[in-house]
């Protein structure tokens, strides 16, 4: 899977939009960019995922540039519970399931 | 989430002695993942199941560790011997079907060992 850089850490005013950028120059025509973020104390949660058009969930919005090197995820308004370490992650999806290689992630936190 | 519990939460050990880790998914799951994470990292991979079949174990960092999903369901890490640096957050996650893209998190078990 490719590599992924992200900024260590980010402040965001809570009701503003927070944008996380992530680097994945290495990224193969088969790989997704997955999104997860882990609360204090929790489990990692899926966000969202794409493969090279930009998507939108109930969560959050992802923009893929058009050479895939690089995404950023977008959480419209931020609210103080979306504090937590949101990682990136670039992913094959083959016929067997496959792990998720985390790197260090950013830690997003929503200032009131 | 999704019906994913793991237990105990958290669990002192002390050197030495052996622990076992479970993790209890709903049923439908076919994929199992173990993850450890040390403090202040990203959670790396240990071991996958597909059903009751160990199909990857590349992740696990001695033949101290050991885990097995006998009947597909249910899934137990053992540690033996643990060692200090065993300590960290041991986290199972589950998917639906084979290349499934979520993987659902349980909230991880806590192991300190002194």
């Amino acid at each position: 899977d490719a590599k992924t850089t992200q900024p260590p850490s980010m402040d965001c005013a809570e009701g503003r939009a927070a944008n996380l950028p992530c680097n994945h120059s290495t990224i193969s025509g088969n790989e997704y960019v997955y999104w997860y973020r882990q609360i204090h104390s929790q489990g990692p949660q899926y966000i969202i995922h794409g493969l090279k058009n930009n998507e939108t969930n109930e969560m959050a919005s992802l923009i893929i540039t058009e050479d895939r090197k690089s995404s950023t995820l977008i959480l419209p308004h931020a609210t103080l519970r979306d504090t937590a370490v949101y990682y990136c992650i670039v992913r094959a999806v083959s016929g067997s399931a496959r792990q998720l290689t985390f790197g260090s992630g950013t830690q997003l936190t929503v200032l009131p | 989430g999704a019906g994913v519990s793991q237990s105990p939460r958290y669990k002192v050990a002390k050197r030495g002695q052996d622990v076992a880790l479970r993790c209890d998914p709903i049923s439908g799951h076919v994929s199992l993942f173990w993850y450890q994470q040390a403090l202040g990292q990203g959670p790396e991979f240990l071991t996958y199941f597909q059903n009751e079949a160990q199909l990857d174990k590349s992740g696990l960092p001695s033949d101290r560790f050991f885990a097995e999903r006998p009947e597909g369901s249910v899934s137990t890490l053992k540690i033996q011997r643990t060692q200090q640096e065993d300590s960290a957050v041991y986290l199972c996650a589950v998917a639906s079907a084979r290349g499934s893209y979520e993987q659902y998190f349980g909230p991880g078990t806590r192991l300190t060992v002194t």
